[in-house]
């Protein structure tokens, strides 16, 4: 079935470095959903991602969509505390029948030391 | 790494009938089992949380006589959705935490329901 690796599982930054982490299938992706779970909270979904070669950008994260739709990328450009957190993308894909699925990758923890 | 899968991964059914989806930690143990579903503006919206061994919390607005959760095992919990309507059609994510590392959540594939 479809699998949605992430790398890395961990990143440990200081704070104001940046950050990323990367999400990768053997498949072609249909969209790209990313979400961010603080510690004890509960994923909150952050944008989907549609279009081959797609960018987009939230203050300081950036979201990419590669061009084989096959990888997605989330940036954080200097890193604060508040970003301290699991970032999960996951497929969302069709599944017949008007309905989809949503695939999660095992998501990358960041760490941010002051 | 961590498994949870989800069964059935999709099901139909008639209106006023009850269906049952379960969530099952593979290769883990799971004291703390939650449900999401997920509505057409993509965001993920939690429903419960479900404790092994006794009664799960309910998010404010969802009705527990209509989505009964069940957390019999370490390994297992079932959301039974009760006489089903179609606006309960849906699609249902569990996510269970293991017992020794409370802060990461392992995620199902998900379960489509559609109510005719």
């Amino acid at each position: 079935g479809q699998q949605v690796m992430q790398i890395p599982q961990y990143q440990h930054v200081q704070e104001g470095e940046d950050f990323t982490t990367y999400c990768n299938s053997s498949t072609t992706l249909s969209n790209i959903q990313w979400y961010k779970q603080r510690p004890g909270g509960h994923p909150v979904f952050l944008i989907q991602l549609v279009k081959s070669g797609e960018v987009k950008k939230q203050k300081r994260l950036t979201f990419q969509f590669g061009e084989a739709k096959k990888n997605s990328s989330l940036h954080i450009t200097a890193t604060q505390t508040t970003d301290v957190g699991t970032y999960f993308c996951a497929d969302r894909a069709a599944s017949g029948a008007g309905s989809y699925q949503l695939t999660f990758g095992k998501g990358t923890k960041l760490s941010v030391i002051p | 790494g961590a498994v949870v899968s989800q069964h059935p991964s999709r099901v139909i059914c008639k209106s006023g009938t009850s269906v049952k989806i379960e969530c099952r930690s593979l290769d883990f143990q799971a004291t703390t089992m939650f449900w999401y579903r997920q509505f057409p503006k993509q965001s993920l919206m939690l429903m419960a949380t479900s404790n092994e061994g006794s009664k799960a919390t309910y998010e404010q607005g969802v009705e527990k006589d209509k989505f009964l959760i069940n957390h019999a095992s370490l390994t297992l919990s079932t959301l039974t959705v009760t006489s089903a309507h179609p606006e309960d059609s849906s699609f249902y994510i569990c996510s269970a935490r293991e017992v020794r590392n409370q802060e990461t959540q392992y995620f199902g594939p998900g379960t489509r329901l559609l109510v005719l």
